[in-house]
């Protein structure tokens, strides 16, 4: 059973581009999380997505930010406009189901650079 | 609002020594998860062990084990026999029992091993 995937492992853009992260979660989870780690920090929750849901954005920055997660294929988090301030690793996570004791997988990362 | 405090921003430890590593946190509610996770250089997020607050006894995994103090909210880490592939950040959390409560994180400790 493969693991969280995310993709690309690293991305590198210039401001003002966007940038389009994703996340396939693990077979037969269809929760998905969206975590930011700024440098020498711990992550901070950003979106929570049910297939084809938002259930919880109360971590997302109100502007340029947005996330989906189609019936079909992967999570996508994007960043519209991306300023130097957006450097981080984005970290996805999934899990089976929604309880607070069920455990998070979590992928890779996706470390993106904004020069 | 939760929140994770973790004091210690860097530990070292001999090799086969033990070490201890402090996470305290504030929440109004009675029952929730804590849980430890490992971030290698490798950046990946690994679960290394959880604790449910309704439990009194204190989670253990081979190596690994917390002493929980509710009252005190307090969760550190135990790591016994420390080894080399031990070296990593540790990051402590907290999730609420209810609703579609996201991680919430400690800033982490990195823990270095000395041979």
């Amino acid at each position: 059973n493969a693991g969280v995937m995310q993709n690309p492992r690293h991305l590198v853009r210039r401001r003002g581009q966007e940038a389009r992260l994703r996340c396939s979660p693990m077979k037969g989870h269809s929760h998905v999380y969206w975590y930011r780690q700024l440098p020498e920090e711990g992550l901070k929750f950003m979106v929570y997505l049910q297939k084809e849901n938002i259930i919880d954005e109360s971590g997302m920055p109100k502007e340029r930010f947005s996330a989906e997660f189609p019936k079909e294929g992967p999570s996508i988090l994007r960043i519209q406009q991306v300023v130097r301030g957006d450097s981080a690793a984005y970290f996805c996570a999934s899990s089976p189901n929604s309880g607070a004791g069920e455990t998070q997988y979590f992928g890779p990362g996706t470390r993106l650079l904004v020069l | 609002a939760q929140t994770v405090t973790q004091s210690q921003p860097e530990m070292s430890v001999q090799e086969a020594e033990t070490v201890t590593l402090s996470c305290t946190y504030d929440t109004s509610e009675s029952d929730y998860y804590l849980f430890w996770y490992k971030q290698p250089p490798s950046r990946q997020m690994i679960l290394v062990i959880r604790q449910e607050a309704y439990k009194q006894q204190n989670a253990t995994e081979n190596r690994f084990s917390v002493n929980f103090q509710k009252a005190a909210k307090s969760f550190s880490l135990k790591i016994s026999d420390s080894q080399l592939g031990d070296a990593a950040m540790y990051f402590c959390a907290y999730r609420g029992l209810w609703g579609n409560t996201p991680l919430v994180f400690g800033k982490g400790t990195r823990l270095s091993v000395i041979a």
